[in-house]
This record gives C-alpha cells, sequence and structure tokens, in this order.
C-alpha cells in the first residue's frame, strides 16, 4: 500500500510568486491534515478536510492560503502571493477515521523556500 | 487550547546508552498522547499513543513512554540505543473524544545523535 505522497519535494519561489503544493493521502482515507513547521518551530495545523469538506480550518495564517480537495482525494495548498515568512515544511497527513484515536500517516513534506 | 513542551531541543547518546525524552502538556481537557520520529528525509512515524488504560505504553523499536497525569507528562525512553535510532522525536497531543477530528498539537522536537 503507498504511503502519503507529496510532490513538489522541495520549491524554491521568489517573493510575490505563487505555489502550489500537492498531497496524495493514503487511499480510502477520508481524513487528510495539512501542518506546517516554520525553521526552529514545532509543527503547526493548518487545516483538517473530511472528504471534500473543510472540516477545520483554524491553523491557516491568512487569505494568501487556499487548500482545496477535489472529490475528496488528493488536496492542493496554494500560497498566492508567497511572503518571505511562508518558508518552512509543508507536511500533509491522512487517516481513515474521525476522532482522536485514529493515527494519522504522514508524507515526507514539501520544504519551500521564498527568495 | 492545548501545548506541548520538549524540554530538550538536542540530545547526545552512546549507542546502548539508555535515552530518555521529556515531554510536558498542558490542557484545559483531557487528550490523547503521541510519540512520533522523523528519520532523515522521511515523514513522520508513530512511535507509539496512550489513549486510556495502562500507563505505560510500549512502542514500535523497543521504544516506551509512561503517562503521568498529576505532572501532565509523557516521557519516551529506550534503555539502549542504536545508531538507527538516531532521528528528531516529537510529542503531540490531540483533544480527547473530540468527534470532529484530531488535529494534533506538537511540542518543538527533540533531535537524538547516537553516538558510536
Amino acid at each position: 500500500e503507498a504511503g502519503v505522497t507529496q510532490f513538489p519535494s522541495h520549491s524554491v519561489i521568489e517573493k510575490g510568486q505563487t505555489v502550489t503544493l500537492r498531497c496524495d493521502p493514503i487511499s480510502g482515507h477520508d481524513n487528510l491534515y495539512w501542518y506546517r513547521r516554520v525553521m526552529g518551530k514545532e509543527i503547526k495545523f493548518l487545516l483538517h478536510f473530511v472528504k471534500e469538506s473543510k472540516q477545520d480550518e483554524s491553523g491557516m495564517p491568512n487569505n494568501r492560503f487556499l487548500a482545496e480537495r477535489t472529490g475528496g482525494t488528493y488536496s492542493t495548498l496554494k500560497v498566492q502571493p508567497a511572503e518571505l515568512e511562508d518558508s518552512g515544511v509543508y507536511f500533509c497527513a491522512s487517516s481513515p477515521q474521525r476522532g482522536g484515536t485514529s493515527e494519522q500517516y504522514f508524507g515526507p513534506g514539501t520544504r519551500l523556500t521564498v527568495t | 487550547a492545548q501545548s506541548v513542551t520538549q524540554l530538550d531541543s538536542q540530545v547526545p547518546v552512546f549507542e546502548e546508552a539508555p535515552v530518555e525524552l521529556r515531554c510536558n502538556y498542558s490542557s484545559s481537557v483531557s487528550v490523547y498522547l503521541f510519540w512520533y520520529v522523523q528519520y532523515p528525509n522521511q515523514g513522520l512515524q508513530l512511535l507509539l499513543k496512550y489513549l486510556s488504560g495502562s500507563t505505560l505504553v510500549k512502542g514500535i523499536n523497543g521504544f516506551e513512554a509512561e503517562f503521568n497525569k498529576s505532572q501532565t507528562s509523557f516521557h519516551l525512553r529506550k534503555p539502549s540505543v542504536h545508531i538507527s535510532d538516531t532521528a528528531e522525536y516529537f510529542c503531540a497531543v490531540s483533544e480527547w473524544l473530540k468527534a470532529a477530528g484530531n488535529k494534533l498539537t506538537f511540542g518543538g522536537g527533540t533531535r537524538v545523535l547516537v553516538k558510536p
């Protein structure tokens, strides 16, 4: 069974440009999460999808970030326009069940560098 | 809201020596507790989790953790480390019995460097 995959693995863009990150969860997992780790800080929650619906987007930093999950399969996270403080590693995770006991399976992350 | 503190950002340890990684949390509600590990160039992998029951939890690769409710701690231990245990370790919590989803709140991570 394939794990959670993320594309690209690295992205270097200039301030003001647009970047789209993609996450493919484990097949059949209804829950999909985005997290971000800014250098030197802890991993922070961004948002949670249940199938194609946004369940919780309380962690999204501002309206420059747009997440979608069309059809309840893969998800994209678009940053437009990118700012320097958006640099960090963006992790995606998926889990099969709702509720606090379900393990989240993480992808390897996308390292975003904004120059 | 919850917060998680990992008291050590880096822990150097010699091969075959024991290691303890400290984790304290703060929460106004009951929580589930997790330890994740990230090996170089990989995603986070679950080591173990505490949901309820016995406060001593055993995980993969010989790791174990003990939940102490009075001290709000969930320290991770391994009696004898290997070179392959070199990685970054993350303590995390999620809200108990929350049906709508279990976003994780992470600590800052502890880098373990095992020396030969």
